[in-house]
């Protein structure tokens, strides 16, 4: 089954504590995003990657790092969380950019930071 | 003036209704555009890319207007399972990474 799989589905942490959230695809391909939704604020777009080792920041990349070293995967990295990183998180993948074609999202990660 | 902005929700409407959403948007090099639908607490999903010539899938109809930068939504005969909210995205700034996202509007059909 073609699909966008992030783990984990839900986590709460504390402050300073290192996280990665993983996002992986099945489809071969090319794009990846990670977006965040907030209540008030919609989705807003953390970084994206055109193509392995193409990373690029969406619009609001602070307190984020990703890294895409294989074509299927795209981790989200927290390297110092804070309460304000509370949100549901969403990665999504195309085939060929994101004016392409359709976005598949995975089913959202839920985080909070206490 | 906000790069995405949609109606503000939410709509209420009685089966069989016609509801339209609109969307505007401030770049006019924007050169792609959708709808997506996003059920609750799930996760966004394509619902129809907006050609420029207008385009229609079943009770659906995507409308672009480049002159007035606005593109819009109209759903005809709702039934109840077209309660969501229905997002408009758009690429801007003519780039393939970057996609920018309105706060969509809620849609709610009641019997």
């Amino acid at each position: 089954e073609a699909q966008v799989t992030q783990n984990p589905r839900y986590l709460i942490t504390v402050t300073g504590k290192k996280l990665t959230v993983t996002c992986s695809q099945n489809m071969n391909h090319e794009y990846m995003s990670w977006y965040r939704q907030d209540p008030g604020l919609g989705l807003r777009q953390i970084y994206y990657s055109m193509n392995v080792e193409v990373t690029d920041k969406g619009d609001v990349p602070e307190g984020y790092k990703v890294s895409r070293k294989e074509k299927r995967n795209f981790p989200l990295i927290l390297e110092s969380p804070s309460p304000n990183q509370t949100s549901l998180y969403f990665c999504a993948s195309s085939f060929q950019g994101a004016n392409t074609g359709e976005l598949f999202f995975g089913e959202g990660s839920r985080l909070t930071v206490l | 003036r906000k790069e995405v902005e949609q109606d503000p929700g939410p709509f209420n409407v009685p089966e069989g209704a016609t509801v339209a959403f609109n969307c505007t948007y401030s770049n006019s090099a924007s050169q792609s555009f959708f709808w997506y639908r996003q059920d609750c607490r799930k996760e966004p999903k394509l619902l129809m890319s907006v050609y420029s010539s207008g385009n229609e899938d079943g009770r659906f109809t995507a409308q672009l207007n480049r002159a007035s930068q606005y593109i819009s939504l109209l759903i005809r005969d709702s039934k109840l399972s077209d309660s969501a909210t229905y997002l408009c995205v758009v690429n801007m700034r003519g780039s393939q990474g970057n996609l920018i996202f309105g706060k969509g509007t809620k849609l709610s059909v009641k019997p």
